[in-house]
């Protein structure tokens, strides 16, 4: 099984400072098939990132993100009070085919 | 901008099956280049896969799971279905249904709906 490890668990930024988010898988994974969603209390997740650097419709260009194998980065330049959320990376195509990482918080410090 | 919205009850009892329908609208399920997914998300806890299927019948579960679920597709009614069996408290979660692209991501999801497993 790909197990995905994401860190740090909890960040704690102010607005307009940068996130980075990190995301490891324990097998390799293909740059196709790694994507990041946000989730806000009380909403479905929505999709932010799909092959590990493209930016889903809507997505504004302070969200990017990058990496390949086994270490996968997601980054906010400039936070803004809406980004306070909760940020997951998603594996496809490994065994099983689909695995999350367990989830980091970004929260207002 | 297709749109999905699950249905089912919010309350089964531990042993029972629990049943959920997502109805996609918008957008036809018979779309080539899609899969349409169910994932959950257990209180305080990360999102889980349950499981996927394409419109022709191809699908995959988590193992985890395998055992107890099936999902289905209902193409002239332009939904998709989850059967989970023997559920017990566990299986208490909100539950999602989504669509997939050919990236392997889920481009666009219902509002969730939350099952309770009590007695």
């Amino acid at each position: 099984e790909i197990v995905l490890t994401q860190s740090p668990g909890t960040l704690s930024l102010s607005p307009g400072e940068r996130a980075t988010l990190s995301c490891r898988a324990s097998q390799s994974v293909s740059s196709s098939n790694l994507a990041w969603y946000q989730q806000k209390p009380g909403q479905a997740p929505s999709l932010l990132i799909f092959g590990a650097s493209n930016r889903a419709t809507g997505i504004p260009d302070r969200f990017s993100g990058s990496g390949s194998g086994t270490d996968f980065t997601l980054n906010i330049n400039r936070v803004e009070p809406e980004d306070f959320a909760v940020y997951y990376c998603q594996q496809y195509g490994g065994s099983p085919p689909v695995t999350f990482g367990q989830g980091t918080r970004l929260e207002i410090k | 901008q297709v749109q999905l919205q699950e249905a089912g009850p919010g309350l089964v009892k531990p042993s029972q099956t629990l049943s959920l329908t997502c109805t996609v609208s918008d957008g036809s399920i018979s779309s080539g280049g899609y899969y349409w997914t169910w994932i959950r998300h257990h209180p305080g806890k990360g999102l889980e896969w349950i499981g996927y299927m394409s419109y022709n019948g191809r699908a995959s579960y988590n193992p985890s799971l395998k055992s107890r679920v099936s999902i289905s597709v209902d193409t002239s009614k332009n939904h998709f279905s989850l059967n989970l069996s023997s559920v017990t408290a566990a299986d208490t979660a909100v539950y999602y249904c989504a669509r997939v692209n050919g990236w392997g991501a889920s481009d666009s999801w219902g509002q969730g709906t939350l099952v309770t497993v009590s007695s």
